[in-house]
C-alpha cells in the first residue's frame, strides 16, 4: 500500500522555467512533509520541509505549497537551472522523536539549457 | 555532511551467503535507520533504531536483521543473500534542521548479489 504518491515520475524543464512535483498523501496522521533531493550516486539531501500549520515554505528559488484539505503538497523549483537536474523525493512522517518517512517513488528531472 | 558513513560502499557477493553492512555516525544520534532504494520503488524502510539495542522493523524486513550495541553504529545482516536483495542501502539518522525533526542520510552501499 502506497501512502505517499508522487508524479510526474519524470520531468523536462528549459532552463529559467518553472519545475512542479506533486505529492498526495493517504495518512491524516502525517505532520511533517520534507522535501529530499538526490545526486546519482549520492545520498539523499533534505531540501526543504515543512509542517501542515503553515499553507506555504519558500527557501530561495525552492518553494512547498501545503493543501491540508486535499492531503496534498507540491515543490516549486523557479528559475531552475540545470543544477537542479536530479531526483526528488517527496516524504511524509509522523510521530513525535522517530519521524519515521514514508517516500514517494522519486522523481527525476532534467534541466536542459 | 551529517557525520554518517557506511561501508563497505560497493559489495559483489553470491546467493546464500551473509552480508553485514555497517553504519557508522559521529553525531550521536539516539534514532538510525537502514532503507533500501531499487528504481521505481524509492525509498523503503527496512528496520530502525531507537536506541542501543532497541531496534524495530519497517516496511520490507524480511530477510534482515539489524544489531545496535553502540549508540555510534547500526549493523544491517542478510543472514542469506538473494539476488531480490541487490539494491542501495541508505543508512540515516535523525537530527534537527530549521527546527524540524529530520533524516540524514548516508552515501550508501551498492550490494549486488550474483
Amino acid at each position: 500500500q502506497q501512502q505517499v504518491k508522487q508524479s510526474p515520475q519524470s520531468l523536462i524543464v528549459q532552463k529559467g522555467g518553472i519545475s512542479i512535483i506533486n505529492c498526495a498523501y493517504e495518512n491524516t496522521a502525517f505532520d511533517y512533509f520534507p522535501w529530499y533531493q538526490q545526486f546519482p550516486g549520492k545520498g539523499p539531501a533534505l531540501l526543504i520541509a515543512i509542517r501542515p500549520d503553515v499553507s506555504e515554505k519558500k527557501e530561495g528559488r525552492f518553494t512547498i505549497s501545503f493543501n491540508k484539505s486535499a492531503k496534498q503538497f507540491s515543490l516549486h523549483i523557479m528559475d531552475s537551472q540545470p543544477g537542479d537536474s536530479a531526483t526528488y523525493f517527496c516524504a511524509a512522517g509522523s510521530g513525535a522523536g522517530s519521524y519515521q518517512l514514508t517516500f514517494g517513488k522519486g522523481t527525476k528531472l532534467s534541466v536542459i539549457p | 555532511d551529517a557525520g554518517i558513513t557506511q561501508s563497505p560502499r560497493h559489495k559483489v557477493t553470491e546467493t546464500g551467503t551473509p552480508v553485514t553492512l555497517r553504519c557508522h555516525q559521529t553525531e550521536n544520534h539516539r534514532y538510525m535507520y537502514w532503507y533500501r532504494q531499487d528504481p521505481g520503488h524509492g525509498l523503503r524502510l527496512i528496520h530502525y533504531s531507537y536506541g542501543v539495542k532497541d531496534t524495530d522493523k519497517g516496511e520490507v524486513s524480511d530477510g534482515y536483521s539489524v544489531s545496535r550495541s553502540k549508540t555510534e553504529d547500526f549493523l544491517l545482516t542478510l543472514e542469506s543473500a538473494t539476488s531480490s536483495q541487490t539494491s542501495v542501502y541508505f543508512c540515516a539518522i535523525s537530527g534537527r534542521a530549521g527546527g524540524l525533526e529530520t533524516q540524514y542520510f548516508g552515501p550508501g552501499t551498492r550490494l549486488l548479489v550474483l
